[in-house]
């Protein structure tokens, strides 16, 4: 059962232009949710993260936003630059329920700046 | 800066060989993690722990299991590798949950491969 989705499994994007990386939860009780990028033979760097209790956070050309009632976030990276290139991670975690410590991660999305 | 390190980089193991991999972090973080991490399947949580003697199954424990003797340190071992077990596998720290916004700091990660 998988709680968090990422149903792309690549996107490609030109440079200058905007990335939009998806991600669906189906758990209601997830309260905080946490974007990770990855490049390849690294672990993953955290990236952003949003409370339940927004619906957008911004950080510098990365914002995320957040629709409770979808179940849905979404990262977008603007204006997208080669070292974009990497695999993002999408990972929602809920406090206050068994387990409540664990991270629960996508499966990740390729996303490629084409110069 | 969080600093954590996994001791192996890249292994070669042979079946039904038992595999350590050593994980340190240097915050003083109550909580650890081994996620492993496959192709089209995300990072998956295989040992959890929220204080030293203390640890959770996550969602992937068999053929794993983990010790945590010192705060530091938590180490994963593979009782007797099988190829289904090559894979990256990734350690993390974290700072005990007084809430779910807490961020995750991962290791560079250790790739092992069972023949």
């Amino acid at each position: 059962d998988q709680q968090v989705k990422q149903n792309s499994p690549s996107l490609s994007v030109q440079e200058g232009r905007i990335s939009i990386l998806n991600c669906d939860y189906t758990n209601s009780m997830f309260d905080y949710f946490l974007w990770y990028k990855k490049y390849p033979a690294e672990g993953p760097t955290f990236l952003i993260s949003i409370s339940s209790i927004k619906d957008k956070n911004e950080d510098g050309r990365f914002t995320v936003f957040l629709n409770k009632s979808a179940k849905h976030l979404s990262l977008h990276i603007v204006p997208s630059q080669p070292g974009d290139s990497a695999v993002y991670f999408c990972a929602a975690s809920a406090f206050g329920i068994q387990g409540a410590q664990k991270l629960v991660f996508g499966q990740g999305t390729r996303l490629t700046i084409n110069p | 800066d969080v600093k954590v390190t996994q001791s192996s980089r890249y292994l070669v193991k042979r079946t039904g060989e038992k595999v350590f991999l050593e994980c340190v972090q240097d915050m003083d973080h109550e909580n650890m993690f081994w996620y492993r991490q496959d192709p089209g399947l995300g990072l998956r949580l295989i040992y959890f722990s929220y204080d030293v003697k203390m640890k959770e199954k996550g969602d992937i424990p068999e053929g794993y299991s983990v010790s945590r003797e010192k705060k530091e340190r938590f180490s994963l071992i593979l009782e007797s590798a099988s190829t289904n077990q090559t894979s990256m596998y990734l350690c993390a720290s974290r700072q005990g949950a007084t809430s779910s916004g807490n961020t995750i700091y991962f290791g560079e990660g250790s790739w092992l491969t069972v023949v």
